[in-house]
Parts: C-alpha cells; structure tokens; sequence
C-alpha cells in the first residue's frame, strides 16, 4: 500500500511551457484534491474531486485544469506557466467528503519552479 | 480566508507537554475542528479532530472549550520529532455538501532537547 505518490518530485519549467502533476493513490479513496504552498501561507486548495468524472474549483483554480477519469488518478495541469505559479503543490485523498472522520492522507510534494 | 487563528511559534523541552492553542471563535455548530502536522517539507499529517467532546489517540489530546470558541493540541511528552508546523483547521461545507479544509498558517513548534 502505497498512500499518495507524486511525481515528479522537482521541475523546473519555462514561462508558457505545459506540464502535467502526476498524483496517484491505492486505497480507493474517492475524494481526492490538489493545493499549494507558498512561503508565509497556508496550504490553498486548487481544484477537487469526489468521485472518477466530478471535479469542481477550490480558491485558486485559475491557469490549471483538472481531470479525473479513475478512482486512482488525479492528474494537475499547469497549460502555460508563470513565474506566480512557482510553489509546492500537494495531493490529498481521503475515503470520502462527507464524513467528519475522513481524515486526509498527503502525498510527499512536488516542487516546482518556474522562471 | 482562514477561520482560525494560532501562535506562530512555540517552544517546548523535550519531554514535556506541548500545549497548542487555536482561536476559532466564529466556529458553526456542525463544524469539526481538525488538527495536522507538517514535518519539514513534508506533506501534512492528520493528527486529531473533535466535534464538542475531548478527542483522545495515540498521538495527541484534544481539548475543546465548552462554548468551542477555542481548543488545545496536547503531545503529552513532546520528542525531538514532533518539531513541526501544527495547522487547527474548521471543516467547512460548501453547497454540495462537500468538505473544504480552510489552512491558515499554523504553529511552528520547536521541541528542545
């Protein structure tokens, strides 16, 4: 049982280029969602999911798409990138949404930089 | 924006009690207040949640306040590897019923040997 994997660890990119976050989770977890991290401020949710084929935005959803065409995998794509979106980026998952005790599970990060 | 507010440091000796204060005093009746962990860079880690009642595992103990304005994180004899930021979060529920957790900036404890 893996958890949470992403990949890739660390990117660099250049400004416009594209790329896909990889997030993947074995423990049939239905919810899963993607945040961000920046020096002086808490981790922000970007987008969601709760089931294969239902996404919708969290507070920062602009200049990234989501998709969700599995239960495992929750894909992040970044379509032109800005030096604004240079962060660490974290998936979650966890069983459901609507239970208080659906705890999240975090996956280890991935840190990306655009210049 | 954030709907909790926390110390941004604290100090604890190793072995001794950490006690982690949050202030969410704008807090609705059916929301949770949950508490994670991040270690270095690492991904958060869910440590603890509570509705009304104290909340007890293995980890840690939750104390809410009566009117649950305000809670306490307790790691009852912190280590050297509970250094980390805690973040108090309150579940809210959007229109569908659907949980967003609202981070604010946490705690950075600093457990001393």
């Amino acid at each position: 049982n893996a958890g949470v994997t992403q990949t890739p660890k660390f990117q660099v990119l250049k400004t416009g280029q594209s790329m896909t976050l990889q997030c993947a989770q074995d423990m049939n977890h239905e919810y899963m969602s993607w945040y961000r991290q920046d020096p002086g401020m808490g981790l922000r949710l970007i987008h969601y999911s709760v089931g294969a084929g239902i996404t919708d935005q969290g507070e920062v959803p602009n200049g990234y798409n989501v998709s969700r065409s599995t239960t495992e995998d929750f894909p992040l794509r970044l379509l032109s990138a800005a030096p604004s979106q240079t962060s660490v980026y974290f998936c979650a998952s966890s069983y459901s949404s609507s239970r208080p005790s659906d705890t999240q599970y975090f996956g280890p990060g991935t840190r990306l930089t655009v210049l | 924006d954030a709907k909790t507010t926390q110390p941004p440091s604290m100090d604890c000796a190793e072995g001794r009690a950490a006690n982690l204060p949050c202030n969410h005093s704008t807090i609705s009746g059916n929301e949770y207040v949950y508490w994670y962990r991040q270690i270095h860079s690492q991904g958060p880690q869910y440590i603890i949640h509570g509705l009304k009642n104290n909340e007890t595992n293995e980890m840690a103990s939750l104390i809410i306040t009566e009117d649950r304005k305000s809670s306490t994180l307790i790691l009852p004899h912190a280590t050297l590897r509970d250094t980390a930021v805690y973040y108090c979060i309150v579940r809210v529920l959007n229109a569908g019923n659907n949980r967003k957790l609202i981070w604010g900036l946490g705690t950075s404890l600093a457990v001393n040997p």
